[in-house]
């Protein structure tokens, strides 16, 4: 079993929806969770980054991370084509001796105008 | 800002050679982290530098080595190739807990 399960989708929707993404972990020192957005040849590039348990928002994009569920999640409202890329969901411990992030395998998204 | 660079942009080579990637971090980063992103596997946890020190290592073979450069910068040595190999580069960096930035990697095909 992975330590970090995403669905690798493809996923499709139309422009204006409504999208959810999830992860699900089994590393219960996990901390720290991102989110990365990867366009097609290209690096990743950070959306959203929270501590431990609760939600954030930043204009259409909205983290929410469940703890006691190992659950985290990426809500993206007013989708928009530009939104269409590989989302990747990471996370990594809070000791000093372990900072590099484990990555789940990412879910490509299309928005279709 | 300057974000994280990585050269070559992309690098062929064959079986049995060697490959070096080059990264430059964001400025005051001293953390620099390589990955591989190969086709269908997700991005693995290759190895993190700080302060000039190999800090942790991923499930990776030895010939897959590098060092950090007293400014920060970083190169990733891949010996031996193999057609395996052939993936997407990843370097990131980072200073102490921040977030990791990316750059856009080395694309490297083994033939």
């Amino acid at each position: 079993q992975k330590e970090v399960e995403q669905d690798p989708g493809p996923l499709s929707v139309p422009e204006g929806a409504i999208v959810s993404l999830n992860c699900t972990y089994s590393n219960s020192a996990f901390q720290y969770f991102m989110w990365y957005r990867q366009y097609s040849r290209k690096g990743p590039e950070l959306l959203m980054y929270t501590y431990s348990s609760g939600n954030k928002e930043d204009g259409r994009f909205t983290a929410q991370v469940d703890k006691s569920s190992k659950y985290i999640s990426l809500f993206i409202r007013d989708s928009q084509p530009s939104d269409s890329a590989t989302y990747l969901c990471a996370m990594r411990e809070s000791s000093g001796s372990a900072r590099q992030l484990t990555f789940g395998s990412g879910t490509q998204l299309t928005v279709l105008p | 800002e300057a974000g994280v660079t990585q050269s070559p942009t992309h690098l062929i080579k064959t079986r049995g050679q060697q490959a070096t990637l080059r990264c430059s971090p964001i400025s005051g980063h001293t953390s620099v982290y390589w990955y591989q992103q190969a086709l269908g596997l997700g991005l693995q946890f290759l190895l993190w530098y700080d302060e000039g020190e190999e800090r942790n290592r991923g499930n990776f073979p030895p010939r897959f080595s590098g060092r950090q450069f007293p400014n920060y910068s970083s190169e990733l040595n891949v010996n031996a190739l193999e057609l395996e190999d052939s993936a997407l580069y990843l370097c990131a960096s980072s200073l102490s807990m921040s977030p990791l930035h990316f750059g856009n990697g080395t694309r490297l095909t083994v033939t």
